[in-house]
């Protein structure tokens, strides 16, 4: 079974543009989760969608969005990109159940840099 | 607001030797507890993962031990190899949130 794809891995971008990353859950998998990792803040979770549903939502202005698409793939959005967005951007995904104990697994990421 | 606190920051091991990494949290609804290893340019992978009804599980080298009244769960990698240098995330969640509240990390570094 493939794993979490997330494309494009890298990619450089100019403050003020947006940027769109895409993700392709395991097969099954109907959660899709999004974290940013910086070396100062660490993981933080950005949303989760279900079944093409924002279910959750972490701490970030409006200028991050995602969606789901009925193929359960997801993709995100940042507007009026700043230097701080820089970071590695993960995709998780999962079954679904919000009981605990349901297995995340991550892609590898996409970096983004913006200059 | 850091909702899993994660010591320490590196750590240095020889080969052999057992590697230890604490994580205490507040929220006392969380109810599962992971551990991920991080390699350079991967994301994340679940090593092993712990419920708040066991005190401590093992899967291999390593072993989770989990102290519910203190709040705090530890990691520990036994005969630590250099393969095992990477960087270890504990985190938490809770039942209703498909959401992980991370430790910011300790990197590992196993020295042959």
């Amino acid at each position: 079974k493939a794993g979490v794809t997330q494309t494009p891995r890298y990619l450089i971008k100019t403050r003020g543009q947006q940027v769109t990353l895409s993700c392709s859950p395991i097969s099954g998998h109907r959660s899709v989760s999004w974290y940013q990792q910086t070396p100062g803040q660490g993981l933080q979770f950005l949303f989760e969608y279900f079944s093409e549903t924002q279910r959750n939502k972490g701490n970030f202005p409006g200028r991050f969005s995602g969606r789901q698409f009925s193929n359960s793939r997801s993709e995100m959005n940042v507007s009026t990109l700043e230097l701080g967005d820089s970071a590695l951007y993960l995709c998780a995904s999962s079954e679904g159940q919000t009981y605990s104990g349901n297995t995340i697994y991550f892609g590898e990421g996409s970096w983004l840099t913006v200059v | 607001q850091q909702q899993v606190k994660q010591s320490p920051q590196s750590l240095i091991v020889q080969k052999g030797g057992i590697s230890i990494i604490n994580c205490a949290y507040e929220n006392t609804a969380f109810d599962y507890f992971p551990w991920y290893q991080q390699f350079p340019g991967k994301g994340p992978a679940l090593l092993i993962a712990i419920r708040p009804d066991v005190s401590e599980k093992k899967e291999g080298r390593f072993t989770i031990s989990f102290n519910k009244s203190a709040k705090q769960f530890s990691l520990h990698i036994m005969d630590s190899q250099p393969g095992d240098s990477a960087t270890y995330f504990c985190a938490a969640s809770k039942t209703g949130a498909n959401n992980l509240f991370f430790g910011t990390g300790t990197r590992l570094t196993v020295i042959p």
